[in-house]
């Protein structure tokens, strides 16, 4: 069974910077996996930031940007702001499915 | 603008079945691969299935293979979840979602708000 890691949490101050990663149980993450990251607050439906490694939505604020770093993929909030604090998601995709990872929950502290 | 409207959540017994509903509007539903993820309660994303703009493809997780049949209907600009043999595992709110054009029909873009499935006797 495949499955995505992410951290379960990471805290940043505001202003701060924070590289949240997504790993695969079968190697390293590359393009090929057409990474996508969400973010989802409580109560709300996720919203899409970043789609095939790197791409932002017409939505997505500058501060967030996204690459494959050491065989993962990775999202990197620069300048954090509080309304950053969310859950957010990797999602990689597998021949013919996609999973999703088990989420990080941004504290902005 | 884009706007995607889930429907047809609510509770069910296990084993019955239940249809849920994506109403599309602001792009046509033949342009665009369309996907249906899920949460269960207190829970991370799940995907579910996808259906290809051309409807040339349709895949769907272990979890509900030979259980969820995932259908468009193009003159409603509507998109379907058929949902058969229902556990108490598929509880969960159920999201339909928007893959971008011109890109890979497995990335996400747009969202609905979702509806809520409980399985319970």
């Amino acid at each position: 069974q495949t499955v995505v890691t992410q951290e379960p949490s990471l805290t940043v101050s505001p202003g701060g910077t924070v590289t949240l990663t997504c790993a695969s149980s079968t190697g390293a993450v590359t393009s090929d996996y057409y990474p996508n990251w969400f973010q989802q607050k409580p109560g709300q439906a996720p919203r899409a930031l970043i789609y095939s490694t790197s791409n932002k939505h017409s939505w997505t604020p500058a501060r967030f940007s996204a690459s494959l770093l050491g065989g993962k993929a990775a999202l990197t909030l620069s300048g954090v702001q509080p309304e950053d604090e969310a859950e957010y998601y990797c999602l990689l995709y597998y021949g013919g499915a996609v999973v999703f990872g088990g989420g990080t929950k941004l504290t902005v502290l | 603008q884009v706007q995607l409207v889930e429907s047809g959540g609510g509770v069910v017994q296990p084993g019955r079945s239940l249809r849920l509903s994506c109403a599309a509007s602001g792009f046509t539903l033949s342009t665009s691969g369309m996907h249906w993820a899920r949460q269960a309660p207190g829970k991370g994303l799940e995907w579910v299935a996808v259906i290809w703009y051309d409807e040339s493809r349709k895949n769907y997780a272990d979890s509900v293979k030979g259980r969820f049949t995932i259908s468009r209907d193009s003159s409603k600009n509507t998109l379907y979840l058929q949902m058969n043999s229902l556990r108490a595992e598929d509880t969960a709110v159920y999201y339909c979602a928007k893959s971008p054009g011109g890109g890979s029909g497995w990335d996400f873009q747009h969202w609905g708000q979702g509806t809520l499935v409980t399985v319970s006797s």
